[in-house]
């Protein structure tokens, strides 16, 4: 089955931490996003890619980093200089020439 | 700057009635539109777009919505709400010709559907 798979479900992690969130597709698409969501705030674009070892900034990019090594694969790690990082974050994924995004599950993290 | 504007955080409606869900947008170059559906700790599942053609867009589970350019806006409908349409309700917006495929998203409707 092809899709977006996002690990883990639930992460939990102390201050001061980075932590590193999973994100494989294996629907040969070319461009990938993460979003950060928020109750009451809608989606928020942190970085997207369109190609491989290439990515931008979206709207909340601090505090936060990715890398896109391989087609597959777009992780993105939260550093410690983000301030408030507790909050569901979905990946998804888009073909060129096709305009809707593809998501995965979520990942919902919890830093205390 | 594109945005996105859904006015009502959340719409409670009895199970079998008609239920309207609002998005307007705000942007300076041509559109295309997107309605989402989000279940509890889920991800967003497509429900519908407008890319181009006929103004209204019938999409998966019995909604539709209809694209109003001179409104800028994009509401999504459904004759008859079920139980199972409890959900969140994201409209998201993409600049035609931007080449990013990036989304603007409103801050999504949540429907609460009564028995």
């Amino acid at each position: 089955d092809g899709g977006i798979t996002q690990s883990p479900k639930y992460l939990f992690r102390k201050e001061g931490q980075n932590v590193t969130l999973s994100c494989e597709q294996n629907l040969n698409h070319d461009a990938m996003y993460w979003y950060r969501q928020d109750p009451g705030q809608g989606l928020r674009l942190i970085y997207y890619s369109q190609i491989v070892n290439d990515f931008q900034k979206g709207d909340i990019a601090e505090g936060y980093s990715v890398s896109r090594e391989k087609k597959e694969s777009f992780p993105l790690t939260v550093t410690s200089a983000q301030k408030n990082p507790t909050a569901f974050y979905l990946c998804a994924s888009s073909s060129a020439g096709m305009y809707e995004q593809y998501f995965g599950p979520g990942t919902r993290l919890t830093v205390t | 700057a594109q945005s996105v504007t859904q006015l009502d955080s959340q719409v409670p409606v009895f199970e079998e009635a008609p239920v309207e869900l609002r998005c307007n947008y705000s942007s300076s170059v041509s559109v295309y539109l997107f309605w989402y559906v989000q279940y509890p700790n889920q991800g967003l599942q497509l429900l519908l777009k407008y890319l181009s053609g006929s103004t209204l867009v019938k999409g998966i589970n019995g909604f539709e919505a209809e694209f109003n350019k001179s409104q800028t806006s994009f509401h999504l409908r459904k004759p008859s709400v079920h139980i199972s349409d409890t959900a969140e309700y994201f409209c998201a917006v993409s600049e035609e010709g931007s080449g990013t495929y990036k989304y603007i998203f409103g801050t999504g409707t949540r429907l609460k559907v009564l028995a």
